[in-house]
């Protein structure tokens, strides 16, 4: 079955540049999808197949994906950007699934 | 703007059926060639996706939750959950998604998702 990894936390301190990973193998051949959740809210997504951005998340967050690890990229860090960020693909097999969760603080 | 709302006891007790609700407010569920999904969240734990249906398609399941499982779109509309012979480890958020869909599927409108506990 089909796993992803990623690191439980993660820091930043304001104005630097997260970067969040997303382990798979040969996840570079998967469409990877990012979310963020704050306390008590639903998850929102922010980025999509590996690099887009739906409406109204700003460019300071990006999305890579290649070989077997895909990245989040958040520029410009910001308080707001502290939350739990999760990665996601679609397999055939197992259906959806996600990472385990990044938490990000912001120092 | 396309919402959606889940709804259904917050109360299950254990071995009986989880049954939620979702409803898609200011659009159609049958519109727009979308899936919908339906993910949980454990209580201080991570995303786990349950299962999701295109309406007119047959359900998708987990694997780990498919003996007990049925996602169905009612007459009006209504995205449906029943999850049966509930035990505490099913005591979660639960919410429903807009999926995209295979082969891409991701979900890009979440619901304000429900905690659903069981507990007698």
């Amino acid at each position: 079955s089909y796993v992803l990894a990623q690191p439980p936390s993660a820091s930043v301190a304001p104005g630097q540049t997260a970067r969040i990973t997303c382990g798979g193998d040969n996840i570079g051949s998967r469409s990877v999808h990012w979310y963020r959740q704050k306390p008590g809210q639903a998850p929102v997504l922010v980025v999509y197949a590996d690099s887009g951005r739906p409406s109204g998340i700003p460019e300071r967050l990006s999305g890579s994906n290649s070989g077997n690890t895909a990245t989040l990229t958040i520029s410009r860090v910001e308080a707001g950007d502290e939350a739990d960020y999760y990665c996601q693909v679609w397999d055939r097999d197992r259906g959806g699934v996600f990472g385990g969760g990044t938490k990000l603080t912001v120092l | 703007q396309v919402q959606l709302q889940e709804s259904g006891p917050g109360l299950v007790k254990p071995s009986q059926t989880l049954s939620l609700t979702c409803t898609v407010s200011g659009g159609s569920i049958n519109s727009g060639g979308y899936y919908w999904s339906w993910i949980r969240q454990a209580p201080g734990r991570g995303l786990e996706w349950i299962g999701n249906i295109f309406d007119g398609g047959s359900p998708h399941y987990n694997a780990s939750l498919k003996t007990r499982l049925s996602i169905s779109i009612d007459t009006s509309q209504k995205l449906s959950l029943r999850l049966s012979s509930v035990t505490a480890a099913d005591t979660a958020v639960y919410y429903c998604a807009r999926d995209e869909g295979p082969p891409t599927s991701y979900f890009d409108l979440w619901g304000q998702g429900i905690l659903v506990t069981v507990s007698s």
